[in-house]
């Protein structure tokens, strides 16, 4: 089972961030949290990773709290192409580790 | 950009008929992924292979699923006789290495088994 919880939903206006949460209380210490997410049943696409630090790529920002039991992914910019749902996923980087999905959160963004 | 293709994008068969599901992996990755999707339901792992062999699978995969690479290309999945519950989208991901932190997907094959 996911080792994480998320909103079902959130809606976001377009241009603004979009900032999504997520509880992951029972990480471990060799856990990362991942960010993937799903564009209308497309195949699952990688946002972002972190480990403890906060991370930034071109796509979005991961913010992990000191103590590792939450993080935000923001999209800085939103757009109606991001509309998607969003999943946060902890994984222990060994071997070929499958990826373990939640429900994840569906995120709307309104023009 | 390279990417992970799947064929076929779609495909109907009746119960208990034999259907394999192709992906081509993303050239020189090494580790390959099979996933499932029922319809408003998560996403759920089914098997891992690397160097000819699984690595792990779920308990979805049983034995009425194979896999296989059969060249240095194409990645399967075989089912042997489909049920109804069987009807979902599979989606094939490859990854580079054994500490890559991206999986790769592809777009998916929706599975209608009627």
């Amino acid at each position: 089972d996911a080792k994480t919880t998320q909103p079902t939903s959130m809606d976001c206006a377009e241009g603004r961030a979009a900032n999504l949460p997520c509880n992951h209380s029972t990480i471990s210490g060799n856990e990362y949290v991942y960010w993937y997410r799903q564009i209308h049943s497309q195949g699952p696409q990688y946002i972002i990773h972190g480990l403890k630090n906060n991370e930034t790529n071109e796509m979005a920002s991961l913010i992990i709290t000191e103590d590792r039991k939450s993080s935000t992914l923001i999209l800085p910019h939103a757009t109606l192409r991001d509309t998607a749902v969003y999943y946060c996923i902890v994984r222990a980087l060994s071997g070929n580790t499958p990826l373990v999905f939640g429900k994840g959160t569906r995120l709307s963004v309104i023009a | 950009e390279p990417e992970v293709t799947q064929t076929p994008s779609h495909q109907v068969t009746q119960m208990g008929q034999e259907v394999i599901l192709r992906c081509v992996p993303i050239s020189n990755h090494l580790y390959f992924y099979w996933y499932r999707q029922i319809l408003g339901q998560k996403v759920e792992f089914l098997v891992s292979f690397y160097n000819n062999e699984i690595s792990e699978k779920s308990e979805i995969f049983d034995d009425q699923f194979s896999v296989e690479r059969p060249d240095g290309s194409n990645f399967t999945l075989k089912i042997r006789s489909t049920k109804l519950e069987d009807s979902a989208m599979y989606f094939c991901a490859s990854s580079d290495w054994v500490g890559a932190h991206e999986q790769y997907f592809g777009p998916g094959t929706r599975l209608t088994v009627t």
